[in-house]
C-alpha cells in the first residue's frame, strides 16, 4: 500500500520567513496530493492540492510542487504570518479513492 | 458547504464496552472515511467506504468494525474496546466516481478507554 514520509516534524520560522514542509510517496499510481492544515482543536481543512498532471500550483502565498519520477511533493508559504502556525498535512491518493496521510509538521511563525 | 456531523463529540467508556461512533454527511457523497489521529502519528486510514453497504480495510483495521447501511452514514465500531484505542476518531467524506478527492472531515470523537 501507499506510504506517504514528511518533513519536518516540527518547524519554527521568524514572521515574514519562507517556510517549506517536503513529503515523499511510494506508490507510483498515487495522482492526487492534497495538503491540509489543523489548527489547535479544529478539524483539517483542505488548503491546496495538486494532480499528477500538474507539476505547480499557487494560490496567494501558497504554492505546491510536485515531482513524479522522483515521487515527492514539496508545500511552499512565502511571507509566513502568525496565523499560519499549525499543524500541516500533506496526502496521496489514487483511482481507489482513499487518501493516506503523512504525520504532519506543526509549524511555529515567530512574530 | 458540505456538513459531515460526527455525534459524539467525547466518550468515555469502560475496557470491554462495544462503542459505536456515527458519521452522517449531507451531501450525497460516495465516499466515507474513518481515521484515527495520535500525536506524532498523524491520520492513519482504519477502514473507508466507496459505497452503501462496501467496506474496505485501511492501514489500522484491527480491532474496528464498520457499517454503511445507507450512502449518507457511516458507523465505526470498537467491539471489545481497549485502552490503546483511546484516540481522537475524525470521519471524512468526498465525491467518488473519478478516484481521490477532496475530503471534508467532521470535528472528530475523542474517546477515552479506561
Amino acid at each position: 500500500g501507499e506510504n506517504v514520509e514528511q518533513h519536518p516534524s516540527t518547524l519554527s520560522v521568524q514572521e515574514g520567513d519562507s517556510a517549506v514542509i517536503k513529503c515523499t510517496y511510494s506508490d507510483s499510481a498515487s495522482n492526487y496530493f492534497p495538503w491540509y492544515k489543523q489548527e489547535l482543536g479544529k478539524r483539517p481543512q483542505l488548503i491546496i492540492d495538486i494532480r499528477s498532471n500538474v507539476g505547480e500550483k499557487k494560490d496567494q502565498r501558497i504554492a505546491v510542487t510536485l515531482n513524479k519520477t522522483a515521487k515527492h511533493f514539496s508545500l511552499h508559504i512565502t511571507e509566513t504570518q502568525p496565523e499560519d502556525s499549525a499543524v500541516y498535512f500533506c496526502a496521496a491518493g489514487g483511482s481507489q479513492g482513499n487518501l493516506i496521510f503523512g504525520k504532519g509538521t506543526k509549524l511555529s511563525v515567530k512574530p | 458547504d458540505v456538513k459531515v456531523t460526527q455525534s459524539s463529540r467525547y466518550l468515555v467508556k469502560r475496557t470491554g464496552e462495544k462503542v459505536f461512533l456515527e458519521c452522517v454527511q449531507d451531501m450525497d457523497h460516495e465516499n466515507m472515511f474513518w481515521y484515527r489521529q495520535d500525536p506524532g502519528l498523524g491520520l492513519r486510514l482504519i477502514y473507508f467506504s466507496y459505497d452503501v453497504k462496501m467496506k474496505e480495510k485501511g492501514d489500522i483495521p484491527e480491532g474496528y468494525s464498520v457499517s454503511r447501511e445507507k450512502k449518507e452514514r457511516f458507523s465505526l465500531i470498537l467491539e471489545s474496546a481497549s485502552t490503546n484505542q483511546t484516540s481522537m476518531y475524525l470521519c471524512a467524506s468526498s465525491l467518488g466516481y473519478s478516484g481521490a478527492n477532496v475530503l471534508t472531515f467532521g470535528a472528530g470523537s475523542r474517546l477515552t478507554v479506561l
